[in-house]
C-alpha cells in the first residue's frame, strides 16, 4: 500500500517555510525524498534510514520518525525554485531495494 | 558525468501497436529500475534489473510488458500489444549499488489511442 502523503498541494510566498508529511501503514526501513519539476526528472533530495534520523541540505531538512512510520520534509524561507512536486518513496526492508512512492506534493512558490 | 537517459521522450500510439521504450542508465550502474506513473496517480515499481538478471518483476503488469537488460547495459521495455490503460510516463532510474540513491531519467511519455 502506498504511503500516504499531505497535503496534496500547497501555495506558498517567496520566504514562507513548507512542511510535507510522508505516512505509511507499514514499518520502513528508509524515506527517500525527491523533488520533479513538470516534465523533467525526479530529483533526489535525501534518504533518511532507519533510527529516528534527521537531514539537512541547505534550507531543506527531514526527519524520520520511526514509530510513527512517518517522515516530513520542511522547506525554509522557501525559494521559487523549490516549485514542483515532492514525493516520498519508501523501503519496507534493507535490500528491498524497490521503491513505493506516494501521490506527491504539488508546491508552487509564488513571487 | 552523463545522467540516465531515456528514448523516446514522447510517444503516441495507437492501441494494438508495439511500443518499445529504452534507458541508459548512469555508467557503472548495475542496478537499473523501471516504474510508471499513470495521470494522477502515484509513481509504481514495474520492476528491477542487477546487470543483466531481472531481481524484482512482481509490479510487471501483465504479459504484455516484456524488459531486457542484455550485457547488463541498457534495458527496454516492450509493450505489446499496446492498450489504452497503458498511457502514462515511464521512468527509468539507476544506483550503483541496491540500497543507493536511485537517479531518475526523464521519463518517457506514452499515449495510447
Amino acid at each position: 500500500q502506498q504511503p500516504v502523503q499531505s497535503p496534496q498541494a500547497v501555495i506558498l510566498r517567496e520566504g514562507e517555510d513548507a512542511v510535507i508529511n510522508c505516512s505509511s501503514s507499514k514499518a520502513l526501513y528508509s524515506v527517500h525524498w525527491y523533488r520533479q519539476k513538470h516534465g523533467e526528472a525526479p530529483v533526489f533530495l535525501m534518504i533518511l534510514l532507519k533510527g529516528g534520523e534527521q537531514k539537512g541540505h541547505d534550507k531543506i531538512s527531514a526527519s524520520f520518525n520511526e514509530k510513527k512510520q512517518q517522515s516530513s520534509l520542511y522547506l525554509t524561507a522557501s525559494q521559487l525554485s523549490y516549485s514542483g512536486t515532492y514525493f516520498c518513496g519508501t523501503e519496507e526492508r534493507f535490500g528491498n531495494e524497490k521503491l513505493t512512492f506516494g501521490t506527491g506534493t504539488r508546491l508552487t512558490i509564488i513571487p | 558525468e552523463a545522467g540516465v537517459t531515456q528514448f523516446p521522450s514522447h510517444s503516441v500510439i495507437e492501441k494494438g501497436q508495439t511500443v518499445t521504450l529504452r534507458c541508459d542508465p548512469i555508467s557503472g550502474h548495475d542496478n537499473l529500475y523501471w516504474y510508471r506513473r499513470v495521470m494522477g496517480k502515484e509513481i509504481k515499481f514495474l520492476l528491477h534489473f542487477v546487470k543483466e538478471s531481472k531481481q524484482d518483476e512482481s509490479g510487471m503488469p501483465n504479459n504484455r510488458f516484456l524488459a531486457e537488460r542484455t550485457g547488463g547495459t541498457y534495458s527496454t521495455l516492450k509493450v505489446q500489444p499496446a492498450e489504452l490503460e497503458d498511457s502514462g510516463v515511464y521512468f527509468c532510474a539507476s544506483s550503483q549499488e541496491g540500497w543507493e540513491t536511485q537517479y531518475f531519467g526523464p521519463g518517457t511519455r506514452l499515449l495510447v489511442l
